[in-house]
């Protein structure tokens, strides 16, 4: 139990549908991220919330919508996904940006069909 | 354009044995250095950590080596345990970015 939760664990959806994925950490962090876990590729940096303000964006798609409501949860809003987004999410949280190191959740299992 | 490689997909050692496994970067811009450990249907989970202004930091059987001219890391697992066995992620902060590599899966063996 590293105090990040995701959920939910797994989630299939189609290519017309919404869904939203959901992160909460309980450390008392003021930084949240998203990252993307592909099959044989390295760990990608999606989005960063720093103090609720989005700080960063690594050009992910429209598709792809975070909110960050308060500093202790983050969601990925999801809309008209390709199979190719099929891919681990995984949501990380952080006190501070530099020299410091983000505790993860267990991650999302997207399967897009 | 990968800043962060881990070349070696798998690892295989016996147990007892030591476990080295290694990372490269590109971006001089990195100053600190993470390993990560990921067992499967989980998150990775924080092992040890290196400033650039050090080489070598220790913790218990894991060791990490910091080459700066040569912009290489390494772990070092000493011995190898059958719980080792795991997916090992490299990752370098710097600029307001974390950059991971792609990992390598180690698998110690009886």
């Amino acid at each position: 139990e590293t105090g990040v939760t995701q959920t939910p664990r797994h989630l299939v959806m189609g290519m017309t549908n919404k869904k939203s994925l959901k992160c909460e950490q309980h450390l008392g962090h003021n930084a949240m991220y998203w990252y993307k876990q592909s099959a044989k590729k390295p760990l990608e940096l999606m989005f960063v919330y720093s103090l609720e303000e989005r700080v960063e964006n690594n050009s992910v798609p429209s598709r792809f919508s975070p909110e960050c409501p308060n500093s202790s949860h983050l969601f990925l809003h999801l809309h008209t996904l390709q199979p190719e987004d099929s891919a681990l999410y995984l949501c990380a949280s952080s006190q501070g940006g530099k020299y410091t190191e983000a505790f993860f959740g267990q991650g999302t299992r997207l399967t897009v069909v | 354009d990968q800043q962060v490689k881990q070349n070696s997909p798998s690892l295989s050692v016996q147990e007892g044995r030591i476990s080295i496994l290694n990372c490269d970067y590109t971006n001089s811009m990195f100053d600190y250095f993470l390993w990560y450990k990921k067992y499967p249907a989980e998150g990775p989970t924080f092992l040890i950590s290196i400033s650039s202004i050090k080489d070598k930091n220790e913790d218990g059987r894991f060791t990490v080596f910091l080459n700066k001219s040569a912009k290489h890391l390494s772990l070092h697992i000493v011995p190898s345990q059958p719980g080792d066995s795991a997916v090992y992620f490299c990752a370098a902060e710097g600029a307001q970015k974390l950059v991971f590599g792609q990992g390598t899966r180690l698998t110690i063996n009886p």
